[in-house]
C-alpha cells in the first residue's frame, strides 16, 4: 500500500527554472526520503530528513518537513535538462520498511 | 565500494514458468529488501531479509518467496508465472533496513526487467 502521495503527477520546466514537488503521508514516520529514478534504473538516494528536523538542504536540494501536516516538499534550484528523471518520497515508520509513493515525472527542457 | 548488483538486468519468461532473481548487496550491509516496480501499482514492497531471516512481508501471493544467504546476497523465486508480474524488480541493501531508528538510506540496483509472455 503507499503511504506517500506525490504531487503532481508530472511537472514540465525550463532549464533555469525551479522544480518544486509535492508528498504528502498517512502515519507518523522516523524520517521521510526522496529518491531520484531515471527511465527503467534502479532508485538514487538524494537526501533524508529525520521527523524532528524541518529543513535540509543538498546542493541544490532543498527539503521541508511539517510532520504536523504530515506533508514534506521537494525543490530542485536551477534545474538542469539532467535532472529530467521520476521522484519518489519515502516514508520509513517504526520497524517498517521503506513505503513509496507512485512518483511526479519530471521533465526539464533545454 | 561496489553498489547493489543485480542479475540478470533482463529476462523473458512464458506464464507457469519460474524464475529466479538475484541481488548482491553492499558490502557489509545485512538487510536486502525486494520491490516491485509496475506502471500501474508503483513500487511495491514484496518482502525484506536480514541475517537470513525474513523480517517483513508485504502482500504478495506465496508464488513469491526469496532467502538470504550468509553472505547477504538474496535471491527471489517467483513460481507459475503470470502475465502481470512483468515488471521492474527493484532489490535495495541498507545497513540495518531503518530499525532502531537508525534513518539509514537505501541504495538501489538497477533491477531486473521481467517480462512474462
Amino acid at each position: 500500500s503507499q503511504q506517500g502521495e506525490e504531487d503532481p503527477q508530472a511537472l514540465s520546466i525550463q532549464e533555469g527554472e525551479n522544480a518544486t514537488m509535492n508528498c504528502s503521508y498517512k502515519t507518523s514516520i522516523n524520517n521521510l526520503q526522496w529518491y531520484r529514478q531515471n527511465s527503467g534504473r534502479g532508485l538514487v538516494h538524494l537526501i533524508l530528513i529525520r521527523s524532528n528536523e524541518r529543513e535540509k538542504h543538498s546542493g541544490r536540494l532543498r527539503v521541508t518537513l511539517d510532520t504536523s501536516k504530515k506533508s514534506s516538499s521537494l525543490l530542485i534550484t536551477a534545474s538542469r535538462a539532467a535532472d529530467t528523471a521520476s521522484y519518489f518520497c519515502a516514508t520509513e515508520s517504526g520497524n517498517t520498511p521503506l513505503v513509496f509513493g507512485k512518483g511526479t515525472r519530471l521533465s526539464v527542457i533545454a | 565500494k561496489a553498489g547493489v548488483t543485480q542479475t540478470p538486468r533482463y529476462l523473458i519468461k512464458t506464464r507457469g514458468q519460474q524464475v529466479t532473481l538475484s541481488c548482491s548487496p553492499i558490502s557489509g550491509h545485512r538487510s536486502v529488501s525486494w520491490y516491485q516496480q509496475t506502471p500501474g501499482q508503483g513500487l511495491q514492497f514484496l518482502f525484506e531479509y536480514f541475517s537470513e531471516t525474513q523480517r517483513n512481508k508485504g502482500n504478495f501471493p506465496g508464488r513469491f518467496s526469496g532467502r538470504q544467504f550468509s553472505n547477504s546476497r538474496s535471491e527471489m523465486n517467483v513460481s507459475t508465472l503470470e502475465l502481470g508480474d512483468s515488471a521492474l524488480y527493484l532489490c535495495a541493501s541498507s545497513y540495518n533496513g531503518g530499525w532502531g531508528n537508525l534513518n539509514t538510506e537505501a541504495f538501489f540496483g538497477q533491477g531486473t526487467r521481467l517480462t512474462v509472455v
